[in-house]
């Protein structure tokens, strides 16, 4: 059962333009999402996130926007550089939930490629 | 700030052996670090809770017996694959929460690629 989709498993872009990945998910109770970006053989580092409470949350070219009627979230990053290629991880957690661990689901990854 | 390292970073071992492998949080203390798996071009898979000074909380269909979750202190965590099998062999990831920062956020190592021969 995965409870947070990532459709598109990759997604190429010409550098300057604008990369958007999206996300969507079937637990009504998570209720923060966060997006991180994994390069090989590291460790995801985190880039963006966002609370039910909020529709968007921009921190320079990056942008999320959720939509929780469509249980729906998505990134766009703008303009795209080629150092933004990278995999793309959204995940979701129930922090309001009783007894919740702050435990995190993954979706599958989107990698994006920017070309120069 | 917020580093979190694991080690070993790579390991190659015997079908049979076990292994053990670190996750320390370097500059600030985690009351809880989970344990993640990830398949080649998959999602990170969350196997198991760990809080400092209790029993790891294990995900379903994850052998807690198979893979042995330690938290002594409140920078270091410990998971050790015993009798490991080939099927074993995956790239593991832990991440620790700062004690002092929001709930929400959790750090990564930079993870343990285990080959199983």
């Amino acid at each position: 059962d995965q409870q947070v989709k990532q459709n598109s498993p990759s997604l190429s872009v010409q550098e300057g333009r604008i990369s958007i990945l999206n996300c969507d998910y079937t637990n009504s109770m998570f209720d923060y999402f966060l997006w991180y970006k994994k390069y090989p053989a590291e460790g995801p580092t985190f880039l963006i996130s966002i609370s039910s409470i909020k529709d968007k949350n921009e921190d320079g070219r990056f942008t999320v926007f959720l939509n929780k009627s469509a249980k729906h979230l998505s990134l766009h990053i703008v303009p795209s550089q080629p150092g933004d290629s990278a995999v793309y991880f959204c995940a979701a957690s129930a922090l309001s939930g009783s007894g919740n661990t702050g435990k995190l689901i993954f979706g599958q990854g989107t990698t994006l490629q920017v070309k120069p | 700030g917020a580093v979190v390292s694991q080690h070993p970073s790579w390991v190659i071992c015997k079908s049979g052996t076990s292994v053990k492998i670190e996750c320390r949080s370097l500059d600030f203390q985690a009351t809880t670090m989970f344990w993640y798996r990830q398949f080649p071009k998959q999602s990170l898979m969350l196997m198991a809770t760990s809080n400092e000074g209790s029993k790891a909380t294990y995900e379903q269909g994850v052998e807690k017996d198979k893979f042995l979750i330690n938290h002594a202190s409140l920078t270091l965590s410990t998971l050790t694959v015993t009798s490991a099998h080939p099927e074993d062999s995956s790239f593991y990831i832990c991440s620790a929460r700062d004690l002092g920062g929001r709930f929400y956020e959790q750090y990564f190592g930079p993870g343990t690629r285990l080959t199983v021969t």
